[in-house]
């Protein structure tokens, strides 16, 4: 089955600058890679989401990228501000099937 | 918006026990998910739900669980003898038909202790 491989566990970045999250997935029929943010004790929320049909997929602040050859997405967070604080999940899916979650990046903005 | 929502909220109860999780998802939505969450773990897939029947599993969702949709708008895990190891946060999602590849919304969670 799919495996999706998340790193760092932890990142810790200064206000203003970047964060970038990587993940690798197992699965070629994987055809779409969610991005998730939770905040403690709360949901999952859908920040951002890329096709496999699409290489790069932005949202003001947000963009990820998607290397289908090599079976990696990423998540690029510019001008980080503290309320950007929270755990991010990537994840892969089939289309109409389970999500299967990466094991998900503390971010941590320093003021 | 529309939202997923969850009851109960907090649900405490003894091990061997039975346990209902509710969930109420978008209304126009097909497709139905639980996931549970160990604290401080990632997110596991447990069972999806389409047009009244199961369409996946994961080994965890063993025969201590069922899922159900009563009724036109509520669906529900149950978890027939608890076992301390359930103890978890429970999200069900839900997702509808657009273009082939849905997203998928989270409800709040249940949060499940077994003592």
């Amino acid at each position: 089955g799919e495996n999706v491989e998340q790193h760092p566990s932890t990142l810790s970045v200064q206000e203003g600058d970047s964060a970038v999250i990587k993940c690798t997935y197992s699965d070629s029929a994987s055809n779409y890679f969610p991005w998730y943010k939770q905040e403690l004790g709360k949901r999952p929320q859908l920040i951002i989401d890329i096709r496999s049909n699409v290489g790069e997929k932005k949202d003001q602040r947000i963009a990820v990228t998607l290397n289908k050859t090599a079976k990696h997405f990423s998540l690029h967070i510019t001008e980080t501000q503290p309320e950007d604080s929270a755990v991010y999940f990537c994840a892969a899916s089939m289309s109409a099937s389970k999500i299967i979650f990466g094991s998900g990046t503390r971010l941590s903005i320093r003021p | 918006e529309p939202e997923v929502t969850q009851t109960p909220s907090h649900q405490v109860t003894q091990m061997g026990q039975e346990v209902i999780l509710r969930c109420v998802p978008i209304s126009n939505h097909l497709y139905f998910y639980w996931y549970r969450q160990i604290l401080g773990q990632k997110v596991e897939f447990l069972v999806s739900f389409y047009n009244n029947e199961i369409s996946e599993k994961s080994e965890i969702f063993d025969d201590q669980f069922s899922v159900e949709r009563p009724d036109g708008s509520n669906f529900t895990l149950k978890i027939r003898s608890t076992k301390l190891e359930d103890s978890a946060m429970y999200f069900c999602a839900s997702s509808e038909l657009a273009g082939g590849i849905e997203t998928q919304y989270f409800g709040p969670g249940t949060r499940l202790l077994v003592l």
